[in-house]
């Protein structure tokens, strides 16, 4: 099926850095959505994007809807250890209910 | 309140057997959909029911696998004659379309096995 492209796959940062992952697409999408996964739970919705050119912070998380509707990017600012776990991009058409999702970044962070 | 619940958490089973999951939304939103997580993966679609309305199957991968949902709350995925390519991580999640923003809300899936 349809996936997002999303990258990096794999980050290792030490903790107070800044991270930054974006996703992109060949097509374009109405809502953009990123979301966080930790080890055996379901993703769960950090920032939900609704316009092309919009820039939304949720605490130290920023997001962007690009204005070509075609990708976003999502920024962690002053990185902690429980900012550890799988990040999720993920793409809502015009009219549609299913989400399509990014392959993840999986964010590990050395103290 | 209570949130997406999944059952059962971890399912072993043998090539060709047949496999039930269950899933109870979040009691009143009446949208429900199931998506797929194969290891190292992104989720994919499977299938989505909202309300009375037919359901949206157009993700689910083949004929052996089948959904349904009674009484407009909790639902049923069922797999037939597993294959090895089936494992994976079976989420569900809910929302209520009448929402501002239809937020999908996961339950914490089930871990597939067939060995």
């Amino acid at each position: 099926g349809q996936q997002l492209n999303q990258s990096p796959q794999s980050m290792f940062i030490q903790e107070g850095e800044d991270v930054s992952m974006n996703c992109t697409s060949s097509s374009i999408f109405n809502t953009w959505l990123w979301y966080k996964q930790d080890p055996g739970e379901g993703p769960v919705l950090l920032i939900a994007l609704y316009k092309a050119g919009e820039l939304t912070s949720n605490g130290r998380l920023t997001a962007q809807f690009g204005i070509t509707r075609k990708d976003s990017f999502l920024n962690i600012s002053a990185s902690i250890p429980s900012d550890v776990g799988i990040y999720f991009c993920a793409g809502q058409k015009q009219g549609a209910q299913k989400l399509v999702f990014g392959q993840g970044t999986r964010l590990t962070i050395n103290p | 309140g209570a949130g997406v619940s999944q059952s059962p958490s971890n399912k072993v089973t043998e090539k060709g057997k047949d496999v039930e999951l269950r899933c109870d939304p979040i009691s009143g939103h009446t949208a429900l959909y199931w998506y797929r997580q194969s290891l190292g993966q992104g989720l994919e679609f499977l299938i989505y029911f909202q309300g009375n309305s037919a359901p949206d199957k157009s993700g689910l991968p083949s004929d052996r696998f089948s959904a349904e949902r009674t009484g407009g709350s909790v639902s049923t995925l069922t797999i037939q004659r597993t294959q090895q390519e089936d494992s994976a991580v079976y989420l569900c999640a809910s929302s209520f379309p009448g929402s501002p923003y239809n937020e999908q809300f996961f339950g914490p899936g089930t871990r597939l096995t067939v060995l």
